[in-house]
């Protein structure tokens, strides 16, 4: 049972444009949702997070979007750049009942190409 | 600014052997993180310690799998009897964290095991 999904294996986006990446979950108990970019042959990269008391975190390009009743968040990348071009996981959290934090849960990923 | 350091970065092995892998976390992370990935999808959360406590294990940790944080600082993984199914790319994360309150999770570039 997948409990972070993200549907689109690849999305192909124009350099310049924005980039739309998207991820939805099923535990209502998730309170903390990140985003990581991966480099073939390197670990994940932290991007962005948000907290589920809020419903939207900028960094520079990067902005997540939390939509808690649809379960739904989304990553907006603008404007696209050739180094973009990565796979990029949606990953999600709960405050454990052992008094730290939990693992992460991940989906399966979403290869972004940036085309020049 | 050092990260996470995981050693060594590849590990060939024959069935039945012992692994054993190291994680060097990034030095003021007080929570350090065990997943594994395996090829097209995310990374599954293994364990955690907060400083040298181990506070929660996945059901995906067999009896099979060790891992230790003495001191509160670096932390060995060990698989014992290995298996073909314990191919995979070991990753290590770490961050900080005080009470009630979540911190990205930062990773290293992981350690691969193949299983011959």
């Amino acid at each position: 049972d997948q409990q972070v999904k993200q549907n689109s294996p690849s999305l192909s986006v124009q350099e310049g444009r924005i980039s739309i990446l998207n991820c939805d979950y099923t535990n209502s108990m998730f309170d903390y949702f990140l985003w990581y970019k991966k480099y073939p042959a390197e670990g994940p990269t932290f991007l962005i997070s948000i907290s589920s008391i809020k419903d939207k975190n900028e960094d520079g390009r990067f902005t997540v979007f939390l939509n808690k009743s649809a379960k739904h968040l989304s990553l907006h990348i603008v404007p696209s750049q050739p180094g973009d071009s990565a796979v990029y996981f949606c990953a999600a959290s709960a405050w454990g009942s052992g008094g730290g934090a939990d693992g992460l849960t991940f989906g399966k990923g979403t290869h972004l190409i940036i085309q020049p | 600014d050092t990260g996470v350091s995981q050693d060594p970065r590849h590990k060939i092995t024959k069935r039945g052997q012992n692994v054993t892998f190291r994680c060097d976390p990034i030095s003021e992370h007080n929570r350090l993180y065990w997943y594994r990935q395996t090829l097209g999808q995310g990374p599954e959360f293994l364990t955690y310690f907060q400083n040298e406590a181990q506070l929660e294990k996945s059901r995906l940790l067999s009896d099979r799998f060790s891992a230790e944080r003495p001191k509160g600082s670096f932390s060995t993984l060990e698989i014992q009897r290995t298996e073909q199914g314990d191919s995979a790319m070991y990753l290590c994360a770490s961050s900080f964290g005080r009470g009630y309150g979540n911190q990205p999770q930062h990773f290293g570039d992981g350690t691969r095991l193949s299983i011959l």
